[in-house]
């Protein structure tokens, strides 16, 4: 029953390179989220899949990309990482459409960009 | 700009007090309000939620209190223990539900 796994758990990154962060769940849930949390900006939605094939942006998807590969994962790239990159980034996902389905959400990968 | 706007930032407890939290939000639109609770190191976790068509819920020693017309909720921790120091974030959601709005978060500190 491991949930939502993210992958790496710590990463740093030198401005310019990039990287992919990975996420998959075994709940066989519909929708999959990429959040960032900074301190005093609690979690702002990067991008969303609400369902395989598709994909939205969230508030703050600049400087990001994501791919829904299949129902179990969804991936987050940086491109080109820049210091204000620099967060934790969790991945969730939840069964349904409605009010009554929470989020699961992973343990989160703590990347620096320097 | 912050659609739910969450305080204190920051909240110290004795052992056995109750924690209180608040939450505002704009968007009259919101029309599902969960609290999810973060220890260090670990993801959020959905802790208790409420429909704005009821003023409150229980559950255990956590309460949501919930006022439509002042747009405002808040989260009352009863009996506050030790293990309930964690991070706590308010949210909100509407129709859909796939987009959902966090509060800054409170740090709680619940001391013995």
């Amino acid at each position: 029953n491991a949930g939502v796994t993210q992958t790496p758990k710590f990463q740093v990154l030198k401005t310019g390179q990039s990287m992919t962060l990975q996420c998959a769940q075994d709940m066989n849930h519909n929708s999959m989220y990429w959040y960032r949390q900074d301190p005093g900006m609690g979690l702002r939605l990067i991008y969303y899949s609400a369902s395989e094939g598709t994909t939205d942006k969230g508030e703050v998807p600049n400087g990001y990309n994501v791919s829904r590969l299949n129902k179990r994962e969804f991936s987050l790239r940086l491109e080109s990482a820049a210091p204000s990159q620099t967060s934790v980034y969790f991945c969730a996902s939840r069964a349904g459409q409605g009010a009554n389905y929470g989020y699961t959400f992973g343990s989160g990968t703590r990347l620096t960009v320097v | 700009q912050q659609q739910v706007k969450q305080s204190p930032q920051s909240l110290i407890v004795q052992k056995g007090g109750i924690s209180i939290i608040n939450c505002a939000y704009e968007n009259t639109a919101f029309d599902y309000f969960p609290w999810y609770q973060q220890f260090p190191g670990k993801g959020p976790a959905l802790l208790i939620a409420i429909r704005p068509d009821v003023s409150e819920k229980k559950e255990g020693r956590f309460t949501i209190s919930f006022n439509k017309s002042a747009k405002q909720f808040s989260l009352h921790i009863m009996d506050s223990q030790p293990g309930d120091s964690a991070t706590y974030f308010c949210a909100a959601a509407s129709g859909g539900y796939q987009k959902v709005t966090f509060g800054t978060g409170t740090k709680l500190q619940v001391i013995p």
